[in-house]
């Protein structure tokens, strides 16, 4: 069952555009969503992330949108730098069993390729 | 200084062997996590640790047994590998489980191969 889904495995975008990335969420009790990137043979790093009673959080190039009612989050990166290209992990935090610890849940991530 | 560190990087074994992975966090958090990356890339928890006490446990063989030592590290031994537990897995350390929007760090990974 997958709680988080990135449907689209891969994105090209040319420098200096906006790179919009997706995700869905099937669980309405998920409290936060994080976005992490990861560079090949490194370990995911984490981006940025938005409450769950929030709609949009914004830090530098980096803009993450949360529309609750559709369940769904999108990242948008403009203007989009060839560092940038990377694979790009959504995550939803959520209570562990219904006690009070967290857990992550990921996507399984989409390939951003950022052309000069 | 590297924040989290795992070793080995690359691990190939054969079926049937037993075998560890280590990590080690000097951020000083009191949790630390492991995960799975499949060949689907899915990345999936299958251990939380906080302060060296158990806190989550997916659905995971018990062939696998985490061990931690001291909050600053969390091991993970195989027993009896098996072709399907070729995977990459990683290991993370976040500040406290008892928070939502907990950012976790993550090591590099270890590529366990086995053949």
């Amino acid at each position: 069952d997958q709680q988080v889904k990135q449907n689209s495995p891969s994105l090209s975008v040319q420098e200096g555009r906006i790179s919009i990335l997706n995700c869905d969420y099937t669980n309405s009790m998920f409290d936060y969503f994080l976005w992490y990137k990861k560079y090949p043979a490194e370990g995911p790093t984490f981006l940025i992330s938005i409450s769950s009673i929030k709609d949009k959080n914004e830090d530098g190039r980096f803009t993450v949108f949360l529309n609750k009612s559709a369940k769904h989050l999108s990242l948008h990166i403009v203007p989009s730098q060839p560092g940038d290209s990377a694979v790009y992990f959504c995550a939803a935090s959520g209570r562990y069993s219904g006690g009070s610890n967290y857990k992550l849940t990921f996507g399984k991530g989409t390939l951003l390729t950022v052309n000069p | 200084d590297t924040a989290v560190s795992q070793t080995p990087k690359y691990l190939v074994t054969q079926m049937g062997n037993d075998k560890s992975i280590k990590c080690e966090q000097n951020l000083g958090h009191d949790t630390m996590y492991w995960y799975k990356q499949d060949s689907k890339k899915f990345l999936k928890i299958m251990f939380s640790y906080n302060n060296k006490e158990l806190i989550i446990n997916e659905t995971v063989p018990n062939r696998f047994s985490p061990k931690s030592p001291d909050k600053a590290h969390l091991n993970l031994h195989i027993n009896s590998l098996e072709l399907g537990d070729s995977a990459v897995y990683f290991c993370a350390s976040s500040q406290e489980l008892l928070a939502g929007n907990n950012e976790q760090f993550f090591g590099p990974g270890t590529r366990l191969t086995v053949l």
